[in-house]
């Protein structure tokens, strides 16, 4: 079956450092997002990274602090940058795509990156 | 954003059916109603959706009321593997993209 992964799986860094956190997926996809799900919290969107140009923020979300890259249907990052304890969360990517694997109607998740910022 | 209404919990028995409901008011004509769910310590996952009409999968059911103001999330024989917290989302598209917009869900205890 498909698959979608992170890395890394889990990180403790130290504030005012910054944490680029990868997105693979085994086939090609047309969507890629990126959440955020603070502790106890339910998920938000942050942004929609695009192939090629860039990534779409939501409400809240700038560039600046997440910066997201694209540079093909199979891979993304998301940098958390000058990290405070606030940005202690998981972070979590998601796709769609129009194959069997990856249908359009449908967002399928990675299992999350938790980060813990001291 | 759509807003969707969950209770915070419930809980059920083990291989009895449950019943999650979702009340969504302000839904509008092109809104897919989802449900997704998240074990511990996973990504969500998703379990079923549906526009107007009723659906049947191999995970679960969704019943959705005339009007679309509410829908039920049927579990028809829930096992210890389906404690999860379940989210009802509306998803719209907006400029050419779906958006799931989460809210906070309902936490689904099953007892043994």
């Amino acid at each position: 079956s498909a698959v979608i992964s992170q890395k890394p799986s889990r990180d403790i860094c130290q504030r005012g450092t910054s944490l680029t956190i990868q997105c693979q997926v085994d086939s090609q996809v047309t969507m890629m997002f990126w959440y955020r799900q603070q502790p106890g919290q339910s998920l938000t969107l942050i942004a929609t990274a695009n192939q090629g140009s860039e990534a779409t923020y939501e409400s809240g979300f700038v560039i600046d602090k997440f910066p997201i890259s694209r540079p093909n249907l199979t891979f993304s990052t998301l940098t958390v940058s000058n990290m405070s304890p606030e940005d202690s969360s998981i972070y979590l990517c998601s796709v769609t795509g129009t194959s069997s694997t990856f249908a359009t109607d449908t967002q399928y998740f990675g299992p999350g990156t938790r980060l813990t910022v001291l | 954003d759509a807003k969707t209404t969950q209770p915070n919990s419930m809980e059920s028995n083990e291989e009895e059916p449950v019943h999650l409901p979702c009340n969504h008011s302000t839904i509008s004509g092109t809104d897919y109603i989802h449900w997704y769910r998240q074990l511990p310590s996973q990504g969500p996952e998703y379990v079923i959706h549906g526009l107007t009409s009723n659906v049947n999968n191999r995970m679960a059911s969704l019943a959705i009321a005339e009007d679309r103001k509410s829908s039920t999330l049927i579990l028809h024989r829930a096992t210890l593997r389906d404690a999860a917290v379940y989210y009802c989302i509306l998803r719209r598209l907006i400029q050419g993209a779906q958006k799931l917009v989460f809210g906070q869900g309902t936490r689904l205890t099953i007892n043994p």
